[in-house]
């Protein structure tokens, strides 16, 4: 079983819609949670941060962590064509982090 | 300010060569990871450093790679006697803290090997 799983989509939506990704984990030691966003042929892009479960919102993202369920989750309001890219979580605690495989998401305008 | 830099961005190698890959972590970030990136797969973890410390190199596959960061800063990884497999985007990421969380990636090189 994978440290991390996450739907690899794709997922299309039209421009102005509400995205939601989410990814499971198996590590209940896990204790630092990131969203990245990665452009073809880049290196990826920090998103979002969090430590606790509960929610974090930044502009139009929201990080969500449930640890009781080891659920984790990246909402995106009002989706615009410039988000189209690949979402990838990633988690872990001490030296070590875990990515999922990535969702590609398009948005279409 | 800089972001996490790689070189060379793109790296063709024959089977058999040895190459090195250099990473220039944002300044004062204390935690560089390196990580092997496969096509449509995420970063799978190679190696950390805290300082110039290796702390974990536990994801390395093989012998053939070897990392160093000698001053606490850049970072070379070095693969020798290179095969087909390791073909794949090299990804180093760099952390203010010792934690390892929030880490900033650079842009990769892409390792072709023929």
């Amino acid at each position: 079983q994978k440290e991390v799983e996450q739907d690899p989509g794709p997922l299309s939506v039209p421009e102005g819609a509400i995205v939601s990704l989410n990814c499971t984990y198996s590590n209940s030691a896990f204790q630092y949670f990131m969203w990245y966003r990665q452009y073809s042929r880049k290196g990826p892009e920090l998103l979002m941060y969090t430590y606790s479960s509960g929610n974090k919102e930044d502009g139009r993202f929201t990080a969500q962590v449930d640890k009781s369920s080891k659920y984790i989750s990246l909402f995106i309001r009002d989706s615009q064509p410039s988000d189209s890219a690949t979402y990838l979580c990633a988690m872990g605690s001490g030296n070590q982090f875990y990515f999922g495989t990535g969702t590609s998401l398009t948005v279409i305008p | 300010g800089a972001g996490v830099s790689q070189s060379p961005r793109y790296k063709v190698a024959k089977r058999g060569q040895d190459v090195a890959l250099r990473c220039d972590p944002i300044s004062g970030h204390v935690s560089l990871f390196w990580y092997q990136q496969a096509l449509g797969q995420g970063p799978e973890f190679l190696t950390y450093f805290q300082n110039e410390a290796q702390l974990d190199k536990s994801g390395l596959p093989s012998d053939r790679f070897f990392a160093e960061r000698p001053e606490g800063s850049v970072s070379t990884l070095k693969i020798q006697r290179t095969q087909q497999e390791d073909s794949a985007v090299y990804l180093c990421a760099s952390s203010l803290t010792s934690l390892g969380n929030e880490q900033y990636f650079g842009p990769g090189t892409r390792l072709t090997v023929t």
